[in-house]
């Protein structure tokens, strides 16, 4: 099974900060990445599908990059809404294994 | 308006069995596939499974294989999740979400999880 492991488990910073998270795969996945924002007693949000696109409605401040097996997450400028855990996904094959999630919390 | 609705919490005696139901609106049921997704107090994401609302086919992570079933009913575009002989470590909020895909980008669909029912909390305690 592929495994994706993402760092840092857990960072602070400050709103307006320039965040990255960085997602590595096991194995080679091309661009089948999928990241998550899951905020605490609520069900996770799609935000980046095939690594890079956007998905409809999520602020152009979050991008996806990467192919093969590093891949990553960047908030441009961090607001209080976007304190959450996020999770990358791959969906190359199945089981359609998840990251253990990166925690954004207050600097 | 695209919704997955789910079933109520429900609390379980180990050795039971949990079904849950998703049931979807506001699209073509048979469109899309059905992921269920689990996760344990304080811990991450984990993928069960997930179901073809178009023809029934189904796929399973390991770990669940031979304990869980995924069935649909198109007649009420609902989805069931059916997990057997329940055990302490099954208690979790179990989650599930429309498979959906993008094709033309990458050599095959990529798929993805877009809307996500808003999370059954099951509870397996003696």
């Amino acid at each position: 099974d592929i495994q994706l492991t993402q760092s840092p488990s857990s960072l602070s910073a400050s709103v307006g900060d320039r965040v990255t998270i960085t997602c590595r795969s096991s194995h080679t996945i091309s661009s089948f990445l999928n990241w998550y924002q899951q905020r605490p007693g609520k069900a996770p949000k799609l935000l980046v599908y095939a690594a890079s696109i956007l998905q409809s409605g999520v602020p152009s401040r979050f991008s996806g990059s990467g192919s093969g097996t590093d891949f990553t997450l960047t908030i441009s400028s961090l607001q209080p809404e976007d304190y959450a855990t996020y999770y990358c996904q791959q969906s190359y094959n199945t089981p359609r294994a998840f990251g253990q999630g990166t925690k954004v919390e207050v600097k | 308006q695209v919704l997955l609705m789910q079933s109520e919490s429900e609390v379980k005696k180990p050795g039971a069995s949990l079904k849950v139901s998703c049931e979807a609106s506001g699209y073509t049921f048979t469109n899309f596939g059905v992921t269920w997704v689990r996760q344990a107090p304080g811990q991450g994401l984990e993928w069960m499974g997930r179901i073809s609302a178009y023809n029934g086919n189904t796929d399973y992570a390991p770990k669940f294989r031979g304990r869980v079933t995924m069935t649909r009913d198109t007649s009420t575009s609902t989805v069931y999740m059916e997990l057997r002989r329940l055990r302490s470590d099954d208690t979790a909020v179990y989650f599930c979400a429309r498979d959906g895909a993008v094709a033309g980008v990458l050599p095959r669909p990529a798929h993805y999880m877009d809307v996500w029912g808003q999370g059954t909390t099951a509870i397996v305690s003696s």
